[in-house]
Order: structure tokens, then C-alpha cells, then sequence
């Protein structure tokens, strides 16, 4: 069975770039949820994806969106990258809603010059 | 409107002995209460998970945690500290199909 992967692990943007980053949900999951985890704090919940469609979204602004495609692997896509932006984003995937458990891929380290 | 407080950003314990971390949580409906472990540069891996069909909830290397409404709390134990415990503890809290939502973590230090 594979874990939930993320990629690249790494990333250095500039202010004002756009990103995209992705993650594959573990075989037979259909839900992916995405976290931003700024330094010595802890995740902050972004949005959830079940079956392709948005299924919840925390307190981000809309430069700030995602898809999930067919096969539930998943985008984050962030644009108009800020300085704030800089953190580790976590993706977690479950078998549905967030009472389910969530397994949490390694993140992407974003850093925004 | 629900969240979870952590106790103590920084704990440090003896290795061989008690592991207390404590969290607090608030809600309006019945919780779904989370115990996660990060270990440095990684993703965060879960602990144990209480979903009301039993108050004390063991989850893997040996940790336990007791689900207490009267208190509101959901403090996380282990009987004896190993050094591989060392790392950063997150509750977190789900009630109602809400998004999960963190607590700000504890960093653990075991001192051998």
C-alpha cells in the first residue's frame, strides 16, 4: 500500500510568483484536505476535495485554490505568492468527510523571497 | 464554534518517566478528538483517535489518552519516556463534519 506522496519537497519562489504543488492520496482514498503549517505552528486547514469537488474551506483568500482529478491526487495551486506565504504545506488524505483519519503526506517546504 | 488548547508549548521529561500532555478542547456538539506526532521535516503521523465508543483510547508506541466532557479535556500519556519520543504533539478536534481544527503543539524534550 503507498502513503500519501508530495512534491517537490522543496521550493523557492520569489514575491509575486505562482505555485503549484501536488500530492497522491493513498490507494482507495477519495478525499484529500490540504493544511498550511507556518513555523511553531500548527496546520491550518486550506480545503478539502471529495471526489473532484470542494468540500470545505478554511479562512483563505481565493489566490488560494485547488483541483482534485479523477484518479483523487490533487493541486494547490497559490497565486500572487506573499512573503507570509513561506511554511510547510501538508496534504492528508482520508476515505471521506474529516471524521475520518487522515494521513498526512511528508509536506512541500515553500519559501517566498 | 469549536478549538483545542495545548498546555505547555515546551515539555521536558526524564527518559524512563511519565509523559503528560495536556489539551483542552471546546464544542458545541460531540467531538471527534485526534492525537498527531511530527517528527522533524516530516508530515504529521497519528497517534490515537476518540470517537465516543470509549472514554480511555490506546494508539501506537505505547500512548493513551482519556476523554474526559466534565473537563473538557483530552490529555495524552505515556507510562515511561524513550528517547524517540521526542517531537512535536498536536490535538485536534472535528464535531459536527466541521474541518479539523490544530492546536498550536507541544514540542516534547526527552532528557536522557
Amino acid at each position: 500500500e503507498t502513503g500519501v506522496t508530495q512534491s517537490p519537497t522543496h521550493l523557492i519562489k520569489t514575491r509575486g510568483q505562482q505555485v503549484t504543488l501536488r500530492c497522491s492520496s493513498q490507494s482507495g482514498h477519495n478525499t484529500v484536505s490540504w493544511y498550511q503549517q507556518a513555523l511553531g505552528q500548527g496546520p491550518q486547514f486550506i480545503f478539502q476535495y471529495y471526489r473532484e469537488e470542494e468540500n470545505g474551506r478554511g479562512n483563505f483568500p481565493p489566490r488560494f485554490s485547488g483541483l482534485q482529478f479523477p484518479n483523487y491526487s490533487s493541486e494547490l495551486n497559490v497565486n500572487a505568492l506573499e512573503l507570509d506565504d513561506s511554511a510547510l504545506y501538508l496534504c492528508a488524505s482520508s476515505m471521506g468527510g474529516f471524521q475520518e483519519t487522515q494521513y498526512f503526506g511528508p509536506g512541500t517546504r515553500l519559501l517566498v523571497l | 464554534a469549536q478549538s483545542v488548547t495545548q498546555l505547555g508549548s515546551h515539555v521536558s521529561v526524564s527518559e524512563g518517566a511519565l509523559v503528560l500532555l495536556r489539551c483542552n478542547y471546546s464544542s458545541s456538539v460531540p467531538p471527534y478528538l485526534f492525537w498527531y506526532v511530527q517528527y522533524p521535516n516530516q508530515g504529521l503521523q497519528l497517534l490515537l483517535k476518540y470517537t465516543s465508543a470509549a472514554t480511555l483510547v490506546k494508539g501506537i508506541n505505547g500512548f493513551e489518552a482519556e476523554f474526559k466532557k466534565s473537563e473538557t479535556s483530552f490529555h495524552l500519556t505515556k507510562p515511561s519516556a524513550h528517547m524517540s519520543d521526542a517531537a512535536e504533539y498536536f490535538c485536534a478536534v472535528t464535531a459536527g463534519y466541521q474541518k479539523v481544527t490544530f492546536g498550536t503543539g507541544t514540542k516534547l524534550q526527552v532528557i536522557p
